[in-house]
């Protein structure tokens, strides 16, 4: 197994309050993503790094900002939490071969997201 | 957009016999990279069998297989002998070559009846 963990596994939170979700991997992989599950929607991209201090958006990125300052870690801020952000949260590390084309995407365990 | 469709919201299966779980994909891209993924009721997300559209023979991963029909943009999960560990939420997921982005179905949900 690839060596993920986020923290924390579990978290309840009211609107309007911030929160930062933490992956950390073992891995000295490159990439590293943040997504969200929903039912009906599968798993969604909110942001993901290429390197330290690299970051894009994904496709669900609003409400969201993340960091990297070190490889092994990728956090995941919601400024102001809403009820709308109530979700799974899963990081997921991937490695990029010499070719440039990345590899395979493993994920963490998932961070359960509750906001009141 | 890339879109990926699972057809089946749930489907269930007997104790060692054979189940096919269907996806289908819309894309215009020549280099892609499809996987399964299973999600057990502990949530974690486990990969089961990745496909490189170049590729033309089918991958295989010990009871699981896939049947990947490029031209109908069609990449079925094919389970043999099933066994109760089986039992999961199946993600079907697409990729482009160059893309950073993972694309998933909505699941099925695999039941396996003793």
């Amino acid at each position: 197994d690839a060596g993920i963990t986020q923290s924390p596994r579990h978290k309840v939170t009211e609107t309007g309050t911030p929160v930062t979700l933490r992956c950390h991997q073992t891995e000295n992989h490159r990439y590293m993503y943040w997504y969200r599950q929903d039912p009906g929607h599968g798993l969604r991209l909110i942001h993901y790094s290429y390197g330290v201090k690299d970051t894009d958006k994904g496709e669900v990125s609003d409400g969201y900002s993340v960091s990297r300052s070190k490889t092994e870690d990728f956090l995941l801020t919601l400024e102001s939490a809403t009820s709308s952000q109530t979700s799974v949260y899963f990081c997921a590390i991937s490695e990029s071969k010499t070719s440039g084309v990345q590899e395979t995407q493993y994920f963490g365990p998932g961070t359960r997201l509750l906001v009141l | 957009a890339q879109t990926v469709t699972q057809s089946q919201p749930e489907m269930s299966v007997q104790e060692a016999e054979t189940v096919t779980l269907s996806c289908t994909y819309d894309t215009s891209e020549s280099d892609y990279y499809l996987f399964w993924y299973k999600q057990p009721p502990s949530r974690q997300m486990i990969l089961v069998i990745r496909q490189e559209a170049y590729k033309q023979q089918n991958a295989t991963e010990n009871r699981f297989s896939v049947n990947f029909q490029k031209a109908a943009k069609s990449f079925s999960l094919k389970i043999s002998d099933s066994q109760l560990g089986d039992a999961a939420m199946y993600f079907c997921a697409y990729r482009t070559g160059g893309a950073q982005k993972l694309v998933f179905g909505q699941g099925t949900r695999l039941t396996i009846n003793p």
